[in-house]
């Protein structure tokens, strides 16, 4: 079954304390992205990857750290939380340039920074 | 500067009408594909169609249909014979062609009433 996997889906942290929230995928997607989701805020764009160690940064990247060593995981990395990185993160991935690609998301992780 | 616009933030209709939803955009880029997606109230978010800026030609899913216009730089979608299933926040969203930066819409809330 084709599918984006997220671990942990929810996590109560403390600031500073450094976590890894990891994403993989089945489908040997190129493409592979992070977003947070925030009321009133809507979807935002941490970081994505076109491919193996091609990583960029999307709209909000500050705080974020990502690697791509194989194209199935794309883990986030946040070194040192702090409690405005609590949020709904969700982990995506698709293959790239194709015509009438799809887009699959993980499930989510809620992440509580306190 | 690229943008997405989702102006109603809210829509209720009573089931079995139908209901557009607006998604304005602004880039400066020629090539650039344009999405929406679905999130029910369980969270998970669900793609829905994909539409490159080469192809204006208007999409029918079933009960879903989308209108591309770049005359007015909208893409809105269409629910026909409105469920009480299609209760979810949509978002529109978009990405140029020359980083693959995908920026979302807020999303517009909608309610299908019984």
């Amino acid at each position: 079954e084709a599918q984006v996997t997220q671990n942990p889906r929810y996590l109560i942290t403390v600031t500073g304390k450094k976590l890894t929230v990891t994403c993989s995928q089945n489908m040997n997607h190129e493409y592979m992205s992070w977003y947070r989701q925030d009321p009133g805020l809507g979807l935002r764009q941490i970081y994505y990857s076109m491919n193996v160690e091609v990583t960029d940064k999307g709209d909000v990247p500050e705080g974020y750290k990502v690697s791509r060593k194989e194209k199935r995981n794309f883990p986030l990395i946040l070194e040192s939380p702090s409690p405005n990185q609590t949020s709904l993160y969700f982990c995506a991935s698709s293959l790239v340039r194709e015509q009438e690609e799809t887009q699959y998301f993980g499930p989510g992780t809620r992440l509580l920074v306190l | 500067a690229q943008k997405v616009t989702q102006a109603q933030t809210e829509i209720s209709v009573v089931e079995k009408e139908d209901v557009t939803l607006d998604c304005v955009y602004e880039t400066r880029d020629t090539t650039y594909y344009l999405f929406w997606y679905k999130q029910p109230p369980s969270g998970e978010l669900v793609f829905l169609i994909r539409r490159n800026s080469f192809d204006e030609q208007n999409e029918i899913s079933g009960r879903y249909s989308w209108n591309f216009q770049k005359s007015t730089s909208s893409f809105n979608f269409t629910i026909t014979a409105s469920q009480v299933v299609d209760s979810a926040v949509y978002f529109c969203a978009l990405i140029m062609n020359r980083d693959d930066k995908i920026i979302f819409g807020k999303g517009t809330r909608l309610h299908i009433l019984p």
